[in-house]
């Protein structure tokens, strides 16, 4: 049974451009969520998609944006980078149901200059 | 809005003895609740969990306990062993919203 993985693991962009994180959940878990992590802080809820749909968000601005494709593959889109998008960002899959629990990846570490 | 707080950022005990970690949060339709632990360059591996309808769950050295009318949760680890030595989340969910703690950092000394 594969875990969850994420690429790249490190990245560095400037300010303003976009970047596109990836992540392979578990095999048969059909939900996954992304997370935010500053240094120092705990994991912030960004959104969760089920069936390719965002069935959940946080407190994230629409530059946050997502994907789910059919393999239950899931990407995170962020457009406009700020410094403050520095952080390791984390992906989490389950199975469908409120009480399933969540499996994290190994993260992608990001920094904005 | 920090709806979930865990107030002490270290905590270091003697191998043997018992940690325990605490969580406190502030959201009253939060009914799921969950430990995580996390090593260096690598996501958070899930510990435990606890219902709302409870009040402890219990899983080998690993014992949560939850008051509801305090909104407090907590983690106990017993015996402590020098491999626990990690960030430890507390996090609660009310529907699709996950929220953690900042993580307390677990030092177990041999």
């Amino acid at each position: 049974e594969t875990g969850v993985t994420q690429s790249p693991t490190h990245l560095i962009k400037t300010r303003g451009q976009q970047v596109t994180l990836r992540c392979s959940s578990q095999s048969g878990h059909n939900t996954v969520s992304w997370y935010q992590q500053a240094l120092g802080q705990g994991p912030q809820f960004i959104f969760q998609y089920y069936r390719e749909e965002e069935n959940g968000r946080g407190n994230f601005p629409p530059r946050f944006s997502g994907l789910q494709f059919p393999n239950y593959s899931s990407e995170l889109n962020v457009n406009a980078l700020e410094l403050d998008d520095s952080a390791l960002y984390l992906c989490a899959s389950k199975s469908h149901g409120r009480q399933e629990t969540q499996y994290f990846g190994p993260g992608t570490r990001l920094l904005v200059l | 809005d920090q709806q979930v707080k865990q107030n002490s950022p270290s905590l270091s005990v003697q191998e043997g003895r018992i940690s325990i970690l605490n969580c406190d949060y502030t959201n009253s339709m939060f009914d799921y609740f969950l430990w995580y632990k996390k090593y260096p360059a690598e996501g958070p591996t899930f510990l435990i969990s606890i219902s709302s309808i409870k009040d402890k769950n219990e899983d080998g050295r690993f014992t949560v306990f939850l008051n509801k009318s305090a909104k407090h949760l907590s983690l106990h680890i017993v015996p402590s062993q020098p491999g626990d030595s990690a960030v430890y989340f507390c996090a609660a969910r009310d529907n699709n919203d996950m929220r953690f703690g900042a993580g307390t950092r677990l030092t177990v000394k041999p």
